[in-house]
């Protein structure tokens, strides 16, 4: 089983929609838990950024976490064609440990 | 402008010829990694530099170099390229040593090997 697991989708939406995006992973060391947004052609961009389980709200955009069930998501509400990007997960264990990602879920938003 | 730039952005070369992808960042981090993109795979770390003179493998180093005689730059060597190492790749700097903080990426520089 890979330490993150995430649909890649394609996943289409209309315009207005909530998004909900997902990972889960394996490993209970994982402590911080982030969402990046990559643009086609662009690099990665961090999102949001959690630590411990619960919700996180940053304007449309909502983080969860579930660390009992190994399980974080990203709400997307009032979806923009804006928003039509790939959207990786990624978590770390500690401060010094690399990063792992998701392998992405690419979202468009149809107008 | 804080920004990670890498050179060049398309490269197109043959099997066993040398080459360097620069990267340069001019934000004073201490923490620079390059990363692979590929689809179905998704971002995979290659090797990551907590500082100057400071560098170790990631998740998949075999057939890379790095070096870190500078802050400020982190160059990917490939000594003897592959059709497998054919990769969209990032690099990417973060402030501190810690991976927590918020990692900036540059715009990738997609590489083919013939």
């Amino acid at each position: 089983q890979k330490e993150v697991e995430q649909d890649p989708g394609p996943l289409s939406v209309p315009e207005g929609a909530i998004v909900s995006l997902n990972c889960t992973y394996s490993n209970s060391a994982f402590q911080y838990f982030m969402w990046y947004r990559q643009y086609s052609r662009k690099g990665p961009e961090l999102l949001m950024y959690t630590y411990s389980s619960g919700n996180k709200e940053d304007g449309r955009f909502t983080a969860q976490v579930d660390k009992s069930s190994k399980y974080i998501s990203l709400f997307i509400r009032d979806s923009q064609p804006s928003d039509s990007a790939t959207y990786l997960c990624a978590m770390i264990r500690s401060g010094n440990t690399p990063l792992v990602f998701g392998k992405g879920t690419r979202l468009s938003v149809i107008a | 402008e804080a920004q990670v730039t890498q050179n060049p952005r398309y490269l197109i070369t043959v099997t066993g010829k040398k080459l360097t992808v620069t990267c340069s960042q001019n934000m004073n981090h201490e923490y620079m990694s390059w990363y692979r993109q590929d689809p179905g795979l998704g971002l995979r770390q290659i090797y990551y530099s907590m500082n100057v003179e400071a560098t170790d493998k990631g998740d998949v180093p075999e057939g890379y170099k790095v070096s870190r005689k500078e802050k400020r730059n982190f160059p990917l060597i490939l000594e003897s390229p592959s059709p497998n190492q054919t990769s969209l790749y990032f690099c990417a700097s973060s402030q501190g040593t810690a991976t927590i903080n918020e990692q900036f990426f540059g715009p990738g520089t997609r590489l083919t090997v013939l």
